[in-house]
């Protein structure tokens, strides 16, 4: 059974770079069906998507958040990563990975299955 | 890119059927057939419950059914139950390489 764990600091200060990791265990990150995801939700409020990597490199961001926005996968470790550049108070929420599903064709496939439990990440002024 | 509009509450009672609704636009999701729903209970993570608007996992319970006119999704849940209490959550394709979210509805059950 596929599982995904999220880990990082708990707390950044403003202005500096957030990075996180999702230990993939159970499965292979390599797999060819899967892209492998980022999703937050600020406390209290919705989810938002942050982006995809599959494990060749290849990205797709969020366009709102794609100038501040590096993933990187490690197939050795089973794992990937986020970054976020010049972190605010809007950027304190809950980080999850979850695993997406993978289209050839144009479009992304919003099926998300399964998520990490998540990680809290607050940004202190 | 606006995030989906869902109502932020709901409420039913044991046994009833309720229909939750996540309307967007003709940019997302009136153009694909490419809508999802997750159920999110008080701290934990979401769980997809269904995807391309009417499909469900295996493991849901077929009390959930998914479906889709125009520019709004609906998600249903038939012979509500108390476990069914969460947050629920619609995902849609926008083009451009870009997926957005609903704001979420809270369904309460009476």
């Amino acid at each position: 059974q596929l599982q995904l764990q999220e880990s990082g600091p708990g707390l950044v200060k403003s202005s500096e770079t957030l990075s996180l990791t999702c230990t993939v265990s159970g499965g292979s990150i390599s797999s060819s069906s899967y892209y492998w995801a980022w999703i937050r939700q600020p406390p209290g409020k919705g989810l938002e998507w942050i982006g995809i990597i599959y494990y060749s490199g290849s990205t797709y961001y969020n366009p709102s958040l794609k100038s501040r926005v590096t993933m990187s996968v490690d197939t050795s470790t089973n794992q990937f990563s986020l970054r976020l550049s010049s972190v605010t108070a809007a950027d304190t929420a809950v980080y999850y990975c979850a695993r997406q599903a993978y289209s050839s064709s144009w479009y992304l496939r919003p099926h998300f299955d399964p998520w990490g439990q998540g990680t809290l990440l607050t940004v202190s002024s | 890119q606006s995030a989906l509009t869902q109502p932020a509450s709901v409420s039913g009672s044991p046994g009833q059927s309720i229909t939750l609704s996540c309307t967007g636009t003709s940019s997302d999701v009136g153009s694909y057939n490419l809508v999802s729903w997750y159920q999110q209970h008080p701290g934990k993570a979401p769980k997809l419950m269904i995807y391309e608007v009417s499909e469900r996992p295996s493991g849901v319970s077929n009390r959930f059914s998914g479906s889709k006119s125009g520019n709004t999704a609906s998600l249903t849940i038939s012979g509500l139950q108390a476990e069914d209490e969460a947050d629920y959550f619609c995902c849609s394709y926008a083009g451009n390489s870009n997926l957005v979210f609903g704001g979420g509805t809270k369904l309460t059950v009476l």
